[in-house]
């Protein structure tokens, strides 16, 4: 079965600063998808980011970055240019690539709380 | 013009009653789920609809019982409540090799 771990449970960085949440997993599948979703105090699941296990290149989207070592199974997410607005509940999640005749879930980390100071 | 959409979106209830919430997405998907996030915020997958049929029943207790009308709806009805029962539940929903899940706002359910 598939674990993710989250060493984290608690983050906290200044305001314009940079921050990189932690995220390591264990599988013996070879093709999957990582994901790092964000849930604010509104509670909504929101994605941030998604990675193809088959992708060499690390995903990018805006001010958030991941660090994606496929062989130590490793997917850390670095926010830039920190802002209030990215205090949450960060969740690293793991899933396999469904095949015929399967199925496929999102297996979460316990999550690391980031609070951003002004 | 909301995607995966839930209701009720809070729910007080007493010990022993029945209570159902409600799923539907407007995406096209064809896979739906139940997640539940516990009080120390840990998100579980409980069930999963492809089709209205069910691929995935993780152990949860035979008082919860999801149903799948057809496949933009995915409806969980827990029997018999208890007190371990408050959480959060998520809906999400997927269309079939595309590795990305649309999650509702959740539900949140309190039993006194």
């Amino acid at each position: 079965a598939q674990t993710v771990t989250q060493s984290q449970p608690e983050m906290s960085v200044q305001e314009a600063e940079t921050v990189t949440l932690s995220c390591t997993y264990d599988t013996s599948e070879n093709n999957y998808y990582l994901f790092w979703y964000k849930q604010p105090p509104s509670r909504q699941m929101i994605l941030v980011i998604r990675q193809e296990a088959y992708k060499q290149q690390n995903a990018t989207e805006n001010r958030f970055s991941v660090n994606f070592q496929k062989a130590a199974k490793s997917f850390s997410l670095k926010i830039s240019d920190s802002q209030l607005g990215d205090t949450a509940m960060y969740f690293c999640a793991f899933m396999k690539q469904r095949t015929q005749g399967g199925s496929e879930k999102l297996v979460f980390g316990k999550g690391t709380k980031l609070t951003v100071n002004p | 013009d909301t995607a995966v959409s839930q209701t009720p979106k809070y729910l007080v209830t007493q010990m022993g009653n029945d209570k159902s919430i409600k799923c539907e997405q407007n995406l096209g998907h064809d896979t739906m789920y139940w997640y539940k996030q516990d009080s120390k915020k840990f998100l579980k997958i409980m069930f999963s609809y492809n089709n209205k049929e069910l691929i995935i029943n993780e152990t949860v207790p035979n008082r919860f019982s999801p149903k799948s009308p057809d496949k933009a709806h995915l409806n969980l009805h827990i029997n018999s409540l208890e007190l371990g029962d408050s959480a959060v539940y998520f809906c999400a929903s997927t269309l079939m090799y595309t590795g990305e899940l649309f999650f509702g706002e959740g539900s949140r359910l309190t039993v006194l």
